[in-house]
């Protein structure tokens, strides 16, 4: 059964960092790209950024509002992606999603998705 | 950036009759649309992938179609389980985005 776990959440101050964890488990890690998505209090769906699969790269892409901010990385020996959040702001309040991308060059949808890591930026 | 666009924003219907969900692109985006279903407290799930394709162990009452800018997320007959946010994502360029939502309630 493939599974996402996200962990690393919690309280921080404006202009901290936090860094969040994902980790995979019942499928073949290395062969997937992985994404972040968050979902702000009430609020919709915004993706953060994704990595794809070593085989292509191993690069990042991030939405414009976090980039130079937040760096996503992976572990594939151990399983685990990363997303480093630097110079929080408030409106980085949100539940953080680690997603599976059905492609491993990561321009895709999103097939499954962990339980979502609460993030609350605020002094 | 592609925007999508999503309507209704609500849409109330009761168990058994049909709903049809609409999501238009800014600009064309082949056939490289999904939708999720969302329920309170949990993660997203995928439904609907390269706009008309089920994921896997979704219902044949989910179905989806369109091409280009202009998608629709059809229910045949609610069940109670069905009454969710549904959104749309388009994969086409980066950034990657979604539309806004259409909450399908109870009527």
């Amino acid at each position: 059964e493939v599974q996402l776990a996200e962990s690393g959440g919690g309280l921080v101050q404006p202009g901290r960092s936090l860094r969040l964890s994902c980790s995979g488990s019942g499928f073949s890690f290395g062969d997937f790209a992985l994404s972040w998505v968050r979902q702000a209090p009430g609020k919709g769906l915004q993706w953060v950024g994704s990595i794809r699969s070593k085989d292509f790269g191993g690069s990042s892409q991030y939405a414009a509002s976090v980039r130079d901010r937040f760096t996503i990385s992976r572990d594939d020996s151990k399983r685990i992606a990363y997303l480093q959040m630097n110079s929080l702001k408030s409106e980085d309040t949100a539940v953080y999603y680690c997603a599976r991308a059905r492609r491993p060059q990561g321009l895709g949808d999103f097939d499954y998705w962990g339980q979502g890591t609460l993030v609350t930026v605020s002094s | 950036e592609i925007v999508l666009t999503q309507s209704p924003a609500t849409l109330s219907l009761s168990p058994g009759e049909r709903a049809t969900l609409s999501c238009r692109a800014s600009q064309s985006v082949s056939s490289y649309l999904a939708w999720y279903q969302q329920k309170p407290g949990q993660a997203p799930r995928l439904l609907i992938y390269d706009a008309s394709n089920r994921a896997t162990g979704i219902p044949a009452r989910f179905s989806g179609s369109g091409s280009g800018t202009d998608f629709t997320l059809a229910i045949t007959s609610l069940e109670p389980e069905d009454f969710a946010v549904y959104y749309c994502q388009q994969r086409t360029s980066w950034p990657l985005t979604f539309g806004p939502g259409t909450q399908v309630d109870i009527k």
